[in-house]
């Protein structure tokens, strides 16, 4: 059983500036990660999948990185619509699935 | 419009059971796998179950234990989650998406409340 882990549990930061979000697979998982934002009420959203490709219409700020078992989500100057719950995804054995805890994000 | 739909939610007491429905439209509903996630009252995404697109494949997390049943009906482009012996801890919004790998279109959810 894969487990995935995120820090941190909880991110400052203030408007402009830029984000960096960490997730670690207890196993390597390729390239099969994705990331998802969710916010207070609604269903999570798609932001990268493949670890680095932004879904459709997901702005240019969001962009993913790394392999085997470390992945990070950089959002490169946060908008205020950007604060939220972040989660990482695991989908090396499709069709089985694998969530990280979540990091929220909020204003400092 | 890509669109998943969640409904049968409610009250149930521990013990008793409920089925769930989600409704697609907008897409070829019988290519894609399916799946079932559902998130506890202030807590994370938990993966649930899924199933292919011919009903072949089905899996469960393990921690259901074999109290919920997956299942589709590509005729009418719905996807279901019946769920047996309900327990406190199964209270959650319970989410449908699509899955051709990672989770591309989600549903908003119903909520499952297990409560005497």
């Amino acid at each position: 059983e894969i487990v995935m882990t995120q820090s941190p549990v909880t991110l400052s930061v203030s408007p402009g500036e830029r984000a960096t979000l960490s997730c670690r697979a207890s196993q390597s998982v390729s390239s099969h990660l994705a990331w998802y934002q969710q916010k207070p009420g609604q269903a999570p959203r798609l932001l990268i999948y493949g670890t680095s490709t932004r879904a459709t219409g997901i702005p240019a700020r969001f962009s993913g990185s790394g392999s085997g078992t470390e992945f990070t989500l950089t959002i490169s100057s946060l908008q205020s619509e950007d604060f939220a719950v972040y989660y990482c995804q695991e989908y090396n054995n499709w069709p089985t699935f694998t969530f990280g805890p979540g990091t929220k994000v909020d204003i400092k | 419009e890509v669109q998943l739909v969640e409904s049968g939610g409610g009250l149930v007491k521990p013990g008793g059971s409920l089925r769930l429905s989600c409704a697609a439209s907008g897409f070829t509903f019988s290519s894609y796998t399916m799946n079932w996630v559902r998130q506890a009252p202030g807590k994370g995404l938990e993966w649930v179950s899924s199933i292919d697109s011919s009903s072949s494949y089905i899996y469960y997390a393990d921690s259901l234990k074999g109290r919920f049943t997956i299942s589709r009906d590509n005729a009418q482009n719905s996807l279901y989650l019946q769920m047996n012996s309900l327990r406190a801890e199964d209270t959650a919004v319970y989410y449908c998406a699509r899955a051709p790998y990672h989770m591309d279109v989600w549903g908003n959810g119903t909520t499952v409340t297990v409560s005497s």
